[in-house]
């Protein structure tokens, strides 16, 4: 079985400082890890994905994150947060054999200006 | 390109009605899906098709029944409609090759918001 925690369900930061947005996760074989955001009312949209290679991930928006093995962690990070970046956040994983993606419950960003 | 179209974007239902919720994707895309997503539960996968002519149950089938009509169209049916299955419904696409290790990312249509009374 596979499964996702986002141990946050809000972070507040102001416009300009650092986001995080914590992901843990929980699977039998070798994971491959998204992360996707949403915005009011509408579908989910991809931002990045792990899948080998290097531990950090760029991805869309400015947005990158770190898979760290020995935690089970794939936080997504962003250096300067915009005020446009208030959204919902869904860290996913899927075993590399199943077509299963299992999401967390989702992490609300607000970013004050 | 509209990407992964549902509709309708909001229906109303009494308890034990039906209705069908249809998506169509112009992606070329082979596998499919059908979430629901839930308050402070995330997305939870309801049917899969991993291919034109395929399907298979997800996390949450029970009440859902669904029809790859071609590689285009995915649609979900409730037979008999019950307060519980309240929620927003989404359907995505992938370019997954059967076969071949999954690692590309699903693309979502919008959603279709369904209360049932």
């Amino acid at each position: 079985a596979q499964s996702v925690a986002q141990p946050e369900d809000q972070v507040n930061v102001a416009e300009g400082n650092p986001l995080t947005v914590k992901c843990t996760y929980s699977v039998s074989g070798n994971p491959y890890l998204f992360w996707y955001v949403q915005y009011p009312n509408r579908g989910l949209q991809f931002l990045l994905k792990y899948i080998t290679g290097d531990n950090l991930v760029k991805g869309s928006y400015g947005f990158e994150a770190e898979f760290n093995k020995s935690q089970t962690s794939f936080h997504l990070k962003k250096p300067s947060a915009l005020v446009s970046d208030s959204a919902l956040y869904f860290c996913a994983v899927r075993d590399r054999d199943d077509y299963k993606l299992s999401f967390g419950a989702g992490t609300t960003v607000t970013v004050r200006a | 390109n509209a990407g992964v179209t549902q509709n309708p974007k909001f229906q109303v239902l009494k308890t034990g009605q039906s209705m069908t919720l249809q998506c169509a994707q112009d992606m070329n895309h082979n596998s499919m899906y059908w979430y629901r997503q839930d308050p402070g539960m995330g997305l939870r996968l309801i049917y899969y098709s991993a291919s034109e002519g395929t399907t298979d149950k997800g996390e949450v089938p029970n009440g859902y029944n669904v029809s790859r009509l071609n590689k285009r169209e995915f649609s979900l049916r409730l037979e008999s409609a019950a307060p519980s299955q309240t929620s927003v419904y989404f359907c995505a696409s992938s370019e997954q090759i059967p076969g071949s290790s999954y690692n590309s990312p699903l693309h979502f249509g919008n959603g279709t918001r369904l209360t049932v009374t």
